[in-house]
């Protein structure tokens, strides 16, 4: 039992490029989102899912793709790379997206993005 | 879901009780109190969580106030590999069908010193 699973944990684009962070999880969870921290900040939410093929936005959805054709995986794409998308990226999911109750969250280790 | 205030930061010595306040007086009668922890830039990390009953497992125990507007976070030894951003958040216990989105605040940044 992996966890949660990110690649890469650091990446350095250029202005304009587009990428994709990865994301699994093999606890068989519904619920899949990405966060972005930036220095000295709390985690903001930028999309999430509650099961395969349903998506939706967070709090700071811009320039960020997402898609959810399994339940093991969901990739983050960044579509023209900008340097305020420096930030490093968390992957998250939990079991149930409708029971909050005890549901505990579990976290990947981040990917580090920096974009020159 | 209900804000929460915390001090910015706190020190702690070795080998003694760390208590990590929480404000949260507008929280409502089914949404949960949880604590998760960021050591140095990794992923946050669950530590406990409660509705309110005081609750204990082995990492922490959690204290709520008979109104539930506060709780303390206590970690009963703290150890240097203690040292990180302590988060207080409170979330609804059931989907009102948006986001289950945890609210990270900026959270109380613990030291403990040797």
């Amino acid at each position: 039992n992996a966890g949660v699973t990110q690649t890469p944990k650091f990446q350095v684009l250029k202005t304009g490029q587009s990428m994709t962070l990865q994301c699994a999880q093999d606890m068989n969870h519904e619920y899949m989102s990405w966060y972005r921290q930036d220095p000295g900040m709390g985690l903001r939410l930028i999309h999430y899912s509650v099961g395969a093929g349903i998506t939706d936005q967070g709090e700071v959805p811009n320039g960020y793709n997402v898609s959810r054709s399994t339940t093991e995986d969901f990739p983050l794409r960044l579509l023209s790379a900008a340097p305020s998308q420096t930030s490093v990226y968390f992957c998250a999911s939990s079991y149930s997206w409708t029971d909050f109750s005890g549901n505990t969250i579990y976290f990947g280790e981040g990917s580090w993005l920096t974009v020159v | 879901d209900a804000k929460t205030t915390q001090p910015p930061s706190m020190d702690c010595a070795e080998g003694r009780a760390a208590n990590l306040p929480c404000n949260h007086s507008t929280i409502s009668g089914n949404e949960y109190v949880y604590w998760y922890r960021q050591i140095h830039s990794q992923g946050p990390q669950y530590i406990i969580h409660g509705l309110k009953n005081n609750e204990t497992n082995e990492m922490a125990s959690l204290i709520i106030t008979e109104d539930r507007k506060s709780s303390t976070l206590i970690l009963p030894h703290a150890t240097l590999r203690d040292t990180a951003v302590y988060y207080c958040i409170v979330e609804r216990s059931i989907s009102s069908g948006s986001a289950r989105q945890l609210t990270f605040g900026s959270g109380t940044q613990l030291t403990v010193l040797p």
